[in-house]
């Protein structure tokens, strides 16, 4: 969905590099998330924020942290990366508010991260 | 524990064939489920919702049915065509203070010509 853009789309990088991702979003909507996607596992949330003084952990929070610098905006940070977090990473938003379905969410086209 | 489990892991079929997906789930209280087709690459894409009182919705050569009795939902695709191609998500909202979903893994769909 070009209304929320993730950069870098691919990154390599290797075990204990601090990663960022990032995600901006056009839809004007408050709630943002970040998920990952391993195959076989299905997505998993790591955190959601639902304003920009909001933030609260997901299913699998640890090894990572967020920053919400905007409405618009919310970056994933991999403190020290480690091999098991090569995984697909989405970010979505959704707003109850605008939606017609508020627990319906838009997704980016995912960041392929790879931790050698 | 919400719960949603899909079947088959993935199937292939020949182009022009029609193909039926399931989704067995067990979120409580259930609030909506949602089908998103996901192309190899990008991110997943809504199809279809459907809520408590709804039993079938089409869109297009999709048709997504419910049934909130025995907990269980499919995606019927018609005259399957080479770009139905994707992995299919089963997504089911429960009623809560926030919005939060329990993802399916996934049907992996492969129309080949």
């Amino acid at each position: 969905d070009a209304d929320v853009t993730q950069t870098p789309r691919n990154r390599i990088t290797k075990t204990g590099k601090r990663i960022m991702l990032e995600c901006s979003q056009t839809k004007g909507h408050d709630r943002m998330y970040w998920y990952r996607q391993d195959p076989g596992l299905g997505l998993r949330l790591i955190y959601y924020s639902f304003d920009v003084k909001d933030i609260n952990k997901g299913e699998i929070s640890d090894g990572y942290s967020v920053s919400r610098q905007a409405q618009a905006k919310f970056s994933l940070s991999l403190e020290s990366a480690i091999p098991n977090q090569t995984a697909l990473y989405f970010c979505a938003t959704s707003d109850p508010l605008t939606s017609d379905d508020p627990n319906e969410q838009f997704f980016g086209p995912g960041t392929r991260l790879t931790v050698l | 524990k919400n719960q949603v489990e899909q079947s088959p892991q993935s199937l292939i079929i020949l182009e022009g064939k029609n193909c039926t997906l399931q989704c067995n789930y067990t979120v409580s209280p259930f609030s909506n489920l949602r089908w998103y087709k996901q192309d190899t690459g990008r991110g997943p894409v809504s199809l279809t919702i459907m809520t408590f009182s709804e039993n079938t919705k089409s869109n297009g050569r999709y048709t997504a049915t419910l049934d909130a009795d025995t907990k269980q939902s499919s995606l019927h695709i018609t005259a399957s065509q080479l770009s139905d191609s994707a992995s299919y998500i089963c997504v089911v909202s429960a009623i809560s203070g926030y919005s939060t979903l329990t993802f399916g893994k996934g049907t992996m769909l492969l129309v080949s010509p």
